[in-house]
């Protein structure tokens, strides 16, 4: 069966600082992978999604990046963190060419 | 026109009785339109979906049930459950060469009372 996991679970990061969050998913290959961020009390918007290794498209400008280093990786980094950047990230993979997408656990990121 | 319009905000509703959220969009190219349950501190986990070639989906106490021309589409939970508790997300996508986009709603927080 498949698993998506991502870490770290929570971060507690200074303005200005670096990011690095991981995801990863087992038992699939060649997956659609997504990174989504969701505010306090709000609905989740797409950032990056990828269809294959080092194939990123941005879904809204913004101080983050993501990148794809191997099949089933999918990193979203930062190089200077702002107060805005806090939330819930999710990262979610789906099978090429279905709908479904399946969510990890998300990681808590707060900025300081 | 990306959009996904979600109501209510929040929702009280007793044990035993029926809860309803429902959505609204507007890009009729949408054809994928999942319900995600949301316990907090948690990843989406899908509930049920549909697609609009079909007006109703039923999943156990979860119903879809999809209006094509008025381009809503509404869960419903019958028999809920203090288990239920949970924030609902509606969700609607079309599937591209890039993967299948998901656009949400803004969310329903569900309280179920004894």
């Amino acid at each position: 069966s498949q698993t998506i996991h991502q870490w770290p679970a929570t971060l507690v990061q200074p303005v200005g600082s670096p990011l690095s969050l991981e995801c990863t998913v087992e038992g699939t290959s060649n997956p659609n992978l997504y990174w989504y961020r969701q505010a306090a009390g709000r609905g989740l918007q797409l950032l990056f999604y990828s269809v294959g290794i080092g194939q990123i498209s941005s879904e809204v400008p913004q101080n983050l990046s993501a990148s794809r280093p191997q099949d089933r990786q999918f990193i979203l980094s930062s190089k200077k963190l702002l107060l805005s950047d806090s939330g819930f990230y999710l990262c979610a993979w789906s099978a090429p060419g279905t709908d479904t997408q399946y969510f990890g656990p998300g990681t808590r990121l707060t900025v300081l | 026109q990306q959009q996904v319009k979600q109501s209510p905000q929040s929702l009280i509703v007793q044990k035993g009785g029926i809860s309803i959220i429902n959505c609204a969009y507007e890009n009729t190219a949408f054809d994928y339109f999942p319900w995600y349950q949301q316990f907090p501190g948690k990843g989406p986990a899908l509930l049920i979906a549909i697609r609009p070639d079909v007006s109703e989906k039923k999943e156990g106490r979860f119903t879809i049930s999809f209006n094509k021309s008025a381009k809503q589409f509404s869960l419903h939970i019958m028999d809920s459950q203090p288990g239920d508790s949970a924030t609902y997300f509606c969700a609607a996508s079309m599937l591209t060469g890039g993967g299948n986009k998901l656009t949400f709603g803004t969310g329903t927080q569900l309280k179920v009372e004894l």
